[in-house]
């Protein structure tokens, strides 16, 4: 059965800089997707970056990279040059067919 | 890109009532439908899977009698909570997948939903 493990329940971050967001899971198909999402109060699932478990390179979409680390399974996610806007909730998710999600990290952006 | 349709946003019913949930694929077709439940706070805990024209497959200690899914086509899917009670108030969220299971999952925005 598939796990999915977000330690952080809440973090914070100043204006401008780096965070990471950590995300652990367990699998025993070798075949996964890995994934990040943002929530914002209104409820929406916004789609924030994927990793296929055979994918070679770390993905990155814009000021978002996911630091998949296959041997630890750990897939963290990299906010840089956090912006208010980034304040949410944030999941991390994995499928082998259906897609599961961790508890989340609340983040807020410090002006 | 794709999207998913979800409809209505926001209810509120009376106990003892049903309410009935769509999710429209509206530029693709959705073989497989997913259902999540999210309480205050809390993450999105699957309901229930179901795949066009099949029965659903629902997780263990959800009622299938309580929340009927239906799929019958590959663009709509619906979800109906029968006889709600206060304590199915939650937020209620599809997400739809297409050929392919690792990437293209599509949700929908939502439904909140209060009994009184």
């Amino acid at each position: 059965a598939q796990k999915i493990t977000q330690t952080q329940p809440g973090m914070f971050v100043q204006e401008k800089e780096a965070v990471t967001l950590d995300c652990t899971y367990d699998t025993s198909d070798p075949s996964y997707g890995l994934f990040w999402y943002k929530q914002p109060s209104s409820g929406e699932m916004i789609f924030l970056i994927y990793q296929g478990s055979y994918d070679q390179q770390n993905a990155t979409e814009g000021r978002y990279s996911l630091n998949f680390q296959k041997a630890r399974k750990s897939a963290n996610l990299v906010i840089s040059a956090s912006q208010l806007g980034d304040s949410a909730m944030y999941f991390c998710a994995m499928s082998d067919y259906d897609m599961r999600f961790g508890a989340g990290t609340r983040l807020t952006v410090k002006p | 890109g794709a999207v998913v349709s979800q409809h209505p946003s926001r209810v509120i019913c009376k106990s003892g009532t049903s309410v009935k949930i769509e999710c429209r694929s509206l530029d693709f077709q959705a073989t497989t439908m997913f259902w999540y439940r999210q309480f205050p706070k809390q993450s999105l805990m699957l309901m229930a899977t179901s795949n066009e024209g099949s029965k659903a497959t629902y997780e263990q200690g959800v009622e299938k009698d309580k929340f009927l899914i239906n799929h019958a086509s590959l663009t709509l899917s619906t979800l109906t909570v029968t006889s709600a009670h206060p304590e199915d108030s939650s937020f209620y969220i599809c997400s739809a997948t297409g050929t392919g299971h690792h990437y293209g999952y599509t949700f929908g925005s939502g439904t909140r939903l209060t009994v009184v």
